[in-house]
């Protein structure tokens, strides 16, 4: 089994663009397709990217998700930042029958 | 309009049964997986299972594996979650979310177990 580990906290100012990292512990992140979801306080997630970078019908062009096999790492990037963005943030990638969420990142906009 | 639309807020006591559903609608039911996820009070994201509801195919977490059943009536497009002895360690919101990469995922229905 692996593990994908996010920061627990990123925080930016409106208009900024963050990035949010997910790094997979062992296998590689590009054998299996990484999701991202948003959650927003007293909400169920939804899904910002899909398929490493796919976005969803109605999900804003300023989000996107890119992998690096040389960091074994996937990536959310939110550019032009709004305070709606303000959420938890989670990856999600999956190998054989198992499926693995990252532990969250709490984003901030300030 | 793909739609999962899940049951309602569960208040029960240590030791009882309880099944939760998510019913799907929108789409064809039988041909897409449906997994749970649980998020404790204040945590984050976890998977517990997903069944292909066209043959009942289920895999488990192996942390949840023995402590919940998942199942589906496809005749009525619905999964289904369920404890036979539930836990104070089991209070938390359950979501159901569609194919193995949660592509539409229901409301949520929050489990409160105290005595």
């Amino acid at each position: 089994n692996f593990i994908l580990t996010q920061p627990h906290s990123v925080s930016e100012s409106p208009g900024k663009t963050v990035t949010i990292s997910c790094t997979r512990s062992s296998g590689t992140i590009a054998s299996n397709f990484v999701q991202w979801y948003q959650q927003r306080p007293g909400s169920a997630p939804t899904t910002v990217i899909s398929e490493h970078n796919r976005r969803p019908s109605g999900v804003p062009d300023r989000f996107s998700g890119s992998i690096d096999s040389s960091s074994n790492s996937a990536s959310l990037t939110i550019s032009g930042l709004k305070t709606e963005d303000e959420a938890d943030y989670y990856c999600q990638s999956y190998d054989g029958s198992n499926q693995v969420f990252g532990g969250g990142t709490k984003l901030t906009v300030l | 309009e793909v739609q999962l639309v899940q049951s309602g807020a569960e208040v029960k006591k240590p030791g009882e049964s309880l099944k939760i559903s998510c019913k799907g609608s929108g789409y064809s039911f039988t041909n897409y997986w449906i997994g749970w996820v649980r998020q404790m009070p204040g945590k984050g994201l976890e998977w517990m299972g997903i069944i292909y509801p066209g043959d009942s195919d289920t895999r488990y977490s192996p942390s949840f594996q023995g402590q919940v059943t998942i199942s589906a009536d496809k005749s009525i497009s619905t999964a289904y979650l369920q404890w036979s002895s539930l836990q104070a360690s089991d209070t938390a919101m359950y979501y159901c979310a569609r194919q193995w990469s949660f592509d539409y995922w229901g409301q949520g229905s929050l489990v409160t177990v105290s005595s």
